[in-house]
């Protein structure tokens, strides 16, 4: 089967790092995206890795382990913009090219 | 805007109402797609269309049926729905065969079922 787990809620302070993490389980894999969703917004874009390690983009990082079925969004200097859900995506492609995604992590940044 | 349209951006119905929700893309993507998404749980795919082709349907009832008239244009019908079926729905497009590309989502409608 696939499946994508998350955890579903997290809390931390402005200008802290938050890690989240994301395992799944998918056939025909080929690289894993992050997006981030605020209430009422449509989910955009916020990273993608196909190769195992670390992609660094600013403030945000995410981390990909292929052998282990892991990934991480790493969020530094945390702003209170950055409260928002965070949605993991694992990218198959067998009858047709799609993404399949977790529940979401909903950040909130405290002051 | 993200380049992906969606309209309208809340629609209230009632069970007996017929209504239909569309999307339009102008990014020449030839892929499309209907997701459903619920409080607490992962965006459900519903609907793939390429190249104007369903190739892709996840179990879905028959009181949502999908409409692809050009690869610019998507359509979801409405009729008899269920108050369950109250969620977000969100259009995405992308390229076929998009490796590393990913989707660009539209913002969504925001369906009520009453």
């Amino acid at each position: 089967g696939q499946n994508i787990d998350q955890p579903t809620e997290m809390t931390a302070t402005e200008g802290a790092i938050v890690q989240i993490n994301c395992t799944y389980q998918t056939s025909g894999f080929n690289g894993l995206f992050w997006y981030q969703q605020h209430a009422g917004e449509a989910p955009t874009f916020l990273s993608y890795n196909v190769l195992d390690g670390l992609e660094e983009k600013g403030r945000f990082s995410s981390f990909l382990s292929r052998s282990k079925g892991y990934s991480y969004l790493l969020l530094k200097e945390l702003q209170m913009k950055d409260s928002a859900s965070y949605l993991c995506a694992a990218e198959g492609m067998d009858s047709s090219y799609k993404l399949i995604f977790g529940s979401g992590t909903r950040l909130l940044v405290r002051p | 805007e993200t380049g992906v349209t969606q309209t309208p951006r809340h629609l209230v119905m009632g069970m007996t109402n017929k209504k239909s929700l569309k999307c339009e893309q102008h990014l020449g993507h030839n892929a499309m797609y209907w997701y459903k998404q619920s409080a607490k749980k992962p965006l459900e795919l519903m609907f793939v269309y390429s190249l104007e082709e369903r190739v892709e349907n996840n179990s879905v009832p028959s009181r949502f049926s999908p409409e692809c008239p050009n690869s610019s244009h998507l359509f979801l019908h409405l009729h008899t729905l269920q108050p369950e079926d109250s969620a977000l729905y969100l259009c995405a497009s992308s390229q076929d065969k998009g490796h590393g590309l990913g989707y660009t989502f539209g913002s969504g409608t925001r369906l009520t079922v009453v």
